[in-house]
């Protein structure tokens, strides 16, 4: 079965800090990853995926095959990056959302 | 860019009533649109595919005579909840495909059923 685990629901740091939000999965064949970001009051909007294999807003994420994890990592984190993080795959266009984490980049 | 538009961004109902949502994609078409249900604090939980010119696809557990789905052009979908009771107040999401497994989702609904 397709699942995606986000074992964090909340992530608290302080400006600068490194950020690390964990996703793992599971799924049967070659998933691509994603993740999504929602800011407050804003709708869910794509941050980065696997396949692109770049930096979006300073954030970057590896899939790890061999312990089916896609961490979403920040060197330095920004306050305006507090928001809720969610991580997704895909399989035949759908999305499987994991339970999503919170980021709180405090000053 | 690529938009999704949702309407209305918030609705309250009477419990029996029906309530239609519709989802447009502005500057795009999508013959894949997707329903989202999102509870507080919770996840997105897909619960259907809409597709155009053809019936919607239900995952497990979703009721297709109370969720009805229409779509009925390359840039409408619509959702209709029928009967519509106080558990099923929610937040409504809807999403379009734009090809390259890449969804845009609209900024959804917020359903609150007396």
């Amino acid at each position: 079965a397709q699942r995606v685990t986000q074992p964090e629901k909340l992530l608290s740091v302080f400006k600068g800090a490194p950020v690390e939000l964990k996703c793992n999965y599971s799924y049967s064949g070659s998933p691509e990853l994603f993740w999504y970001v929602q800011y407050s009051r804003q709708r869910l909007q794509l941050l980065l995926r696997h396949i692109s294999r770049e930096s979006i807003k300073g954030f970057t994420a590896d899939l790890n095959k061999g312990e089916t994890s896609f961490h979403l990592k920040k060197p330095f984190a920004q306050e305006e990056d507090s928001a809720m993080y969610y991580c997704a795959l895909t399989g035949f266009q759908k999305l499987v959302f994991g339970t999503g984490t919170r980021l709180l980049v405090s000053p | 860019g690529a938009v999704v538009s949702q309407h209305p961004s918030r609705v309250i109902c009477k419990s029996g009533t029906s309530v239609k949502i519709e989802c447009r994609s502005l500057d795009f078409q999508a013959t894949t649109m997707f329903w989202y249900r999102q509870f507080p604090k919770q996840s997105l939980m897909l619960m259907a595919t809409s597709n155009e010119g053809s019936k919607a696809t239900y995952e497990q557990g979703v009721e297709k005579d109370k969720f009805l789905i229409n779509h009925a052009s390359l840039t409408l979908s619509t959702l209709t909840v029928t009967s519509a009771h106080p558990e099923d107040s929610s937040f409504y999401i809807c999403s379009a495909y734009k090809g390259v497994e890449t969804q845009y989702f609209g900024p959804g609904t917020r359903l609150l059923v007396l």
